[in-house]
């Protein structure tokens, strides 16, 4: 078990092109959380998976967002037509239901220029 | 809702000295409260976390908190700062189901701490 996992570290796009990204979680964790964290912000929650469920999703993620979890194991959170405005840290994090706290990835940096 | 403040954005203290970094919370029912440390270019580590157990909680390379319930406060302590303890520390409160399983995680806006030689 190496921890959760995600990938790319760093991507810089273009504004206007999509991008996705991945996570893989620790693997016997049934939940997945995606957060966004801007310069000098704590990260703010985005969405919440239990297996492949998408059981919550915050206002933040607007439409351009979207995340799945085809098969209750890692993640993707794809953004279309990207801003500047996204340019951020975007989080993954997994846990086990009935137990408190979770394990971070080390984050996605999106530079949208 | 559920939500912190940290008190000071920036913490400054030299080797050796104590630390604290102060939280307060807000929640409609029992909380469970946490604290995260993230160093440079690294991810979100758990240093320590209160779920309704005993109210001094210790966590990990010499940090402990105490839940004063009466003060709504969560304050990070540690006796004698060390150069490595140079970081960003969030406090956070879950948004936590009925029946007591973690939900979504509500963070502060950081503290960063810096430890002078």
């Amino acid at each position: 078990d190496t921890g959760v996992s995600q990938n790319p570290r760093h991507k810089i796009t273009k504004r206007g092109q999509n991008v996705t990204f991945r996570c893989d979680p620790i693997s016997e964790h049934n939940r997945l959380y995606w957060y966004r964290q801007t310069l000098g912000q704590g990260p703010e929650f985005l969405t919440y998976f239990q297996n492949e469920a998408q059981l919550e999703k915050s206002r933040l993620l607007s439409d351009r967002f979207s995340a799945e979890r085809p098969k209750g194991s890692f993640s993707t959170l794809e953004i279309q037509r990207t801003e500047q405005g996204d340019s951020a840290m975007y989080l993954c994090a997994s846990s086990s239901s009935g137990t408190y706290g979770y394990t971070f990835g080390s984050g996605t940096r999106l530079t949208v220029v | 809702a559920q939500s912190v403040t940290q008190l000071d954005s920036h913490v400054s203290v030299s080797e050796g000295t104590p630390v604290l970094l102060r939280c307060n919370y807000s929640s409609s029912y029992s909380p469970s409260l946490f604290w995260y440390v993230q160093h440079p270019n690294k991810g979100l580590q758990l240093l320590l976390k209160y779920t309704s157990a005993a109210t001094l909680v210790k966590g990990i390379n010499g940090f402990e908190a105490e839940f004063k319930k009466s003060e709504t406060s969560f304050h990070l302590t540690k006796p004698s700062a060390h150069m490595s303890d140079a970081a960003e520390y969030f406090c956070v409160v879950s948004d936590r189901e009925y029946g007591g399983a973690t939900n979504k995680l509500i963070f502060g806006t950081g503290t960063l701490l810096a430890v002078q030689p």
